[in-house]
């Protein structure tokens, strides 16, 4: 059974720095692209970053451009987001997705919670 | 980037009703379209990818399906089970986007 288990979230003041990880189980995890994706909270989905199988390149929007930062680590089955500087708007849920078929996320975890607050 | 109008914003249906969800894309995806299921308080789940492939174990009731770039999910034979909010999403080219969401009540 495919399993993306995130960790990281909490309060964090603007301006901050925050670290989420994903463990994932149930499949070869290096075979696969990875993403991020978020939920602001009662609001849609916006993808927030993506990485290769061997984590030779990585995708942002303009959203997020050169504060987060995607990484992975096919040892240890872990995905990572840097996230820098944040800012209220970056209050969302933000979910760990397996990409299979070029960003199609077939596989979800439950979301991690970030609130930047002061 | 590219614009996904979906709509309605929201609807309600009877148990065993056929519903569609549609989506415009601002441009040509080449059918690079998805479609996922959001249960309240859940997590999305994969429904359709490339308009019309359906994901292993979802039930056939749900199918996609394209005009040019207009892109439609129907339900059929609405079961309770349905009730969620239902987002598209283009998979075509970065950044990838997703449509606002379609609510969608079982009277």
């Amino acid at each position: 059974e495919v399993q993306l288990v995130e960790t990281g979230g909490g309060l964090v003041q603007p301006g901050r720095s925050l670290k989420l990880s994903c463990v994932a189980s149930g499949f070869t995890f290096n075979n696969y692209w990875m993403s991020w994706t978020r939920q602001a909270p009662g609001k849609g989905l916006e993808w927030v970053a993506s990485i290769t199988n061997s984590g030779g390149s990585t995708y942002y929007p303009d959203s997020v451009k050169g504060r987060f930062t995607i990484s992975r680590d096919n040892a240890q089955n872990t995905l990572y987001l840097q996230m820098n500087s944040l800012r209220s708007e970056d209050t969302a849920t933000y979910y760990c997705t397996r990409d299979d078929n070029w960003g199609v996320m077939d596989a979800w975890g439950q979301g991690a919670s970030v609130t930047v607050s002061s | 980037d590219i614009q996904m109008t979906q709509s309605p914003a929201s609807l309600s249906a009877s148990l065993g009703e056929t519903v569609t969800i549609e989506c415009l894309a601002s441009e040509d995806i080449y059918s690079n379209l998805a479609w996922y299921q959001q249960k309240p308080g859940k997590s999305p789940q994969l429904l359709i990818y490339d308009a019309s492939s359906l994901q292993d174990g979802v039930p056939s009731r749900f199918s996609g399906s394209e005009s040019g770039t207009q892109y439609s999910l129907e339900i059929n034979s609405l079961q309770s089970e349905d009730a969620a909010t239902y987002f598209c999403q283009q998979h075509h080219d970065y950044p990838f986007t997703f449509g606002s969401g379609t609510k969608l009540e079982i009277k």
